[in-house]
């Protein structure tokens, strides 16, 4: 039972390049979320989608942009990567939008 | 803004005592709070919750309090353990809401 699944975990990009971090959850849930983690804040909501089809803007969602590919995946993608970006990317998921979430284990991203 | 704020980067507590975290929040409306376990190099896993309905729930080891008027809820761990060495984050939502805003965590060390 794998859960939720990032890949890549770890990857380092120069400044302007794009990029897409893959999530895949096998719970059947119905909504997934992306945050990312910085020291000192906490995590925040990047883009979530309550269900298959929708995607909306959390807190921070400048510079992003997701798919909704089917129920079970969840891509962020980043078309030209600043500095700022440089963080720890956590996808997840939940069975409905006000239920606790399951997370992945982490994308960490490094921009120079 | 930060709406949910932990204020105790860092707890150390001994093996076998209690270790209290604490959670404070500004948006009155938040109605449904959760408490998340981090491991190093791994996802946020879920912990317990509570809604505004209870001023307690209990789980095992684990209880949490609310107390709606003070903004404010806090997590018992009794006895603690060596395993329970991690980062715990609180987190709030409106009920029917589908946002969870976390807080920037609190380190817990216990002390074998």
């Amino acid at each position: 039972n794998a859960g939720v699944t990032q890949t890549p975990k770890f990857q380092v990009l120069k400044t302007g390049q794009s990029m897409t971090l893959q999530c895949a959850q096998d719970m059947n849930h119905n909504s997934m979320y992306w945050y990312r983690q910085d020291p000192g804040m906490g995590l925040r909501l990047i883009y979530y989608s309550a269900s298959e089809g929708t995607t909306d803007k959390g807190e921070v969602p400048n510079g992003y942009n997701v798919s909704r590919l089917n129920k079970r995946e969840f891509s962020l993608r980043l078309e030209s990567a600043a500095p700022s970006q440089t963080s720890v990317y956590f996808c997840a998921s939940s069975e409905m939008e006000d239920q606790p979430q399951h997370f992945g284990d982490g994308t960490r991203l490094s921009i120079l | 803004d930060q709406q949910v704020k932990q204020n105790s980067p860092s707890l150390s507590v001994q093996e076998g005592r209690i270790s209290i975290l604490n959670c404070d929040y500004t948006n009155s409306m938040f109605d449904y709070f959760l408490w998340y376990k981090k491991y190093p190099a791994e996802g946020p896993t879920f912990l317990i919750s509570i809604s505004s309905i209870k001023d307690k729930n209990e789980d095992g080891r684990f209880t949490v309090f609310l107390n709606k008027s003070a903004k404010h809820l806090s997590l018992h761990i009794v006895p603690s353990q060596p395993g329970d060495s991690a980062v715990y984050f609180c987190a709030a939502s409106l009920l029917t809401g589908n946002q969870f805003y976390f807080g920037t965590g609190t380190s817990l060390t216990v002390i074998p």
